[in-house]
């Protein structure tokens, strides 16, 4: 059982806005800022969204992050087939001192 | 441009003690300007955060394997290491050394290793 909550599938077709909800509570969403990973089939994790809701550089501006209150969502507009993959959240839990990751979710594009 | 590599046995037998190492090219380890963690992902899984250091220590531990669960940091060698004692079949993981974005484990992973697979099994 994860502390952060995400569901754990989502889909969209392609061209389509897809997004992901990401629920935790006021030890860690709530007190502190939200990442978010994307993991391609077969790959390493990389990180999408830092800091609720900044890009790192090279992601595209399709993929955008924001929070309110104890949840946060990641948003993607354009749906492209290589948009394919397991995305998890993550942030600080101040109650555990450490990251905590949600449980993921397989989005498909359709 | 800065890489992560892990390396590790790939196979432990159980009730013995993990280690692995990721080494830092590209880029120094005490720059002093990031933390650097260990995630895990068993098969089919998600991913768990074991625990992140500084180069100068000051590690943080996942709670749930705080007990097993060593990290250290060599700065002469440009690594830092996990130790995990009296491994079990559930540690049996995908293993991926990172750097945090910025000198605090609360930050964001923004470079990962590729994964060092390590499986538990006498």
């Amino acid at each position: 059982q994860s502390v952060l909550t995400l569901p754990p599938s989502a889909s969209g077709t392609p061209g389509q806005r897809v997004t992901i909800s990401c629920s935790g509570s006021s030890s860690n969403i709530g007190g502190n800022t939200v990442n978010w990973y994307q993991q391609l089939p077969g790959t390493a994790p990389k990180l999408l969204i830092y800091n609720n809701n900044q890009r790192p550089s090279g992601v595209p501006d399709r993929f955008s992050g924001s929070k309110s209150g104890t949840s946060a969502s990641l948003a993607i507009s354009g749906l492209q087939s290589e948009d394919e993959a397991d995305y998890y959240c993550a942030t600080w839990d101040d109650s555990l001192n450490g990251v905590v990751f949600g449980g993921g979710t397989k989005l498909t594009v359709l | 441009q800065l890489q992560l590599q892990e390396s590790g046995p790939g196979l432990v037998k159980p009730s013995e003690t993990l280690s692995l190492t990721c080494t830092v090219s590209g880029g120094s380890i005490n720059s002093g300007s990031y933390y650097w963690g260990w995630i895990r992902q068993p098969p089919g899984k998600g991913l768990e955060w074991i625990g992140s250091i500084y180069y100068s220590g000051s590690p943080y531990y996942n709670p749930s394997l705080n007990s097993r669960v060593t990290i250290s940091v060599d700065t002469s060698k440009n690594q830092f290491s996990l130790k995990l004692t009296s491994v079990t079949a559930a540690d049996t993981a995908v293993y991926y050394c990172a750097r945090h974005i910025v000198a605090t484990p609360r930050g964001g992973l923004d470079i990962w290793g590729l994964g060092t697979r390590l499986t538990v099994s006498s």
